[in-house]
């Protein structure tokens, strides 16, 4: 079965810094991957997926995440951190081929960015 | 810009009563999902949608909620009777392509049992 470790539910950096959300999923085979935000009281926002090609996959609003087969891994980076990024990120994953795409999230990473 | 319609945003009940949320996904999405986010957690699926049939409901509570999509459209999920743990977002969403996992998410429907 799949399953998704988000690592830190909190992570708190000053503006400015780069920012790093650590994922780390479980799956039989290769998976699709995503990371969505979700800011407060409003649903899921897509920044970015990895499918196939290019494990370097860039994203929206500056943020880009790697995808590590041998490290079983996809860590969202930001280089450099805005107060509007301030927002749960959750990291997800869907089984390559099911026709399904049902996503099993993690817990979810909230990040707080201080002035 | 298309989106995924919910509603209501907020419900308020109280324990023992029946409540429904509504979903209208974007045009031509033929799959839709159910999803029920407790407050800091991630979404779990509760029941996923391909036109009007349902694919995957094995986690969904069905001695209490419910879920249709008549026409392949729209769609309802009904709670009845509601309890105290159901309060919760209630998230749906809709995928454009089958099989690549991207979702869109409608703004939620937030449920408080009293």
């Amino acid at each position: 079965a799949q399953s998704v470790t988000q690592l830190g539910s909190h992570v708190s950096v000053s503006e400015g810094a780069l920012v790093l959300l650590r994922c780390n999923y479980s799956s039989s085979v290769p998976p699709y991957l995503f990371w969505y935000v979700q800011y407060p009281n409003q649903g899921l926002q897509l920044l970015l997926k990895y499918t196939t090609g290019a494990t370097l996959v860039k994203g929206i609003n500056g943020f880009e995440a790697e995808f590590k087969k041998s490290e079983t891994s996809f860590h969202l980076t930001k280089p450099s951190a805005h107060m509007s990024d301030a927002a749960e990120y959750f990291c997800a994953v869907s089984e390559r081929g099911n026709q399904g795409g049902k996503l099993i999230f993690g817990q979810g990473t909230e990040l707080s960015v201080k002035p | 810009e298309a989106e995924v319609a919910q509603s209501p945003r907020y419900k308020i009940t109280e324990k023992s009563q029946a409540v429904a949320f509504w979903c209208d996904p974007i045009s031509g999405h033929a799959t839709l999902y159910w999803y029920r986010q407790i407050l800091g957690q991630g979404p779990e699926l509760l029941v996923q949608f391909q036109d009007e049939s349902v694919v995957d409901d094995s986690q969904l509570p069905k001695d209490r909620f419910s879920a249709e999509r008549l026409k392949g459209v729209d769609s309802t999920l009904k709670i009845q009777p509601a309890e105290l743990g159901d309060s919760a977002m209630y998230l749906c969403a809709s995928m454009r392509v089958a099989g690549t996992g991207e979702l869109f998410f409608g703004e939620g429907s937030r449920l408080t049992v009293l």
